[in-house]
């Protein structure tokens, strides 16, 4: 079956420098969100898209964006980077017209700010 | 809002050994309730889920029910193996509500031959 495809797996960065990191829902699923992973910590949520409009917002710094396109796949776009910014990015999409699905997680970007 | 709280371990185990991870949670209404498993290097995986009172969650030989009396919603196998070994989290996620899902800390388990 179809999973959650994000890209690129690993990234590095200096500070100061901009990121954009990509992410494919599962086919026929209208919901995105993501998640911000630290070292030997819970994701923490960022942001959440359905059918293309912001639907909810979390713990993401205002040098964060996003935005879900028409074809349901979603950027996260990073400026002026930290080091406090390393950590896993996790994307997770949802089907949730017609009835909630769980959310399925891709196997997430490891950014390394130096 | 949610939030689940859970054991964070880290816990070590021998192989067959019999596991419990304790979560509860606090929520308004009536959450959906899950398991996560995330192996070394990889994403998380869904492990198994509840959406009411009395629901049964199993997979892989884990198990956990839907206590709304207690608020809980404990991971339990009778017999773990050395591939189980990886970060177990809890989550929930609140019907009607703000869509996004909760997690509690993670537990790393560790299990020897």
């Amino acid at each position: 079956a179809a999973g959650v495809i994000q890209s690129p797996r690993h990234l590095i960065k200096e500070k100061r420098e901009t990121a954009t990191l990509k992410c494919y829902p599962i086919p026929r699923h209208d919901t995105v969100y993501w998640y911000q992973q630290g070292p030997g910590q819970d994701p923490q949520f960022l942001i959440s898209f359905y059918e293309k409009m912001q639907s909810d917002k979390g713990s993401i710094p205002d040098r964060f964006s996003a935005q879900q396109f028409s074809d349901y796949h979603s950027e996260l776009n990073m400026s002026s980077l930290e080091l406090g910014d390393s950590a896993l990015y996790f994307c997770a999409s949802s089907r949730r017209t017609g009835g909630r699905s769980p959310l399925h997680f891709g196997n997430g970007t490891r950014l390394t700010v130096t | 809002g949610n939030s689940v709280t859970q054991m964070e371990g880290p816990v070590t185990l021998s192989e067959e050994a019999f596991l419990t991870i304790n979560c509860t949670y606090t929520a308004t209404g009536y959450p959906s309730l899950f398991w996560y498993v995330q192996y070394p290097g990889e994403g998380l995986q869904l492990l198994l889920k509840a959406t009411k009172a009395d629901d049964k969650g199993s997979n892989k030989g884990f198990e956990a029910t839907y206590r709304k009396e207690t608020t809980s919603f404990h991971l339990e196998k009778g017999s773990v193996q050395v591939s189980d070994s990886a970060v177990y989290f809890c989550a929930a996620i609140t019907q009607g509500g703000s869509e996004k899902l909760v997690f509690g800390k993670g537990m790393k388990l560790t299990v020897n031959p």
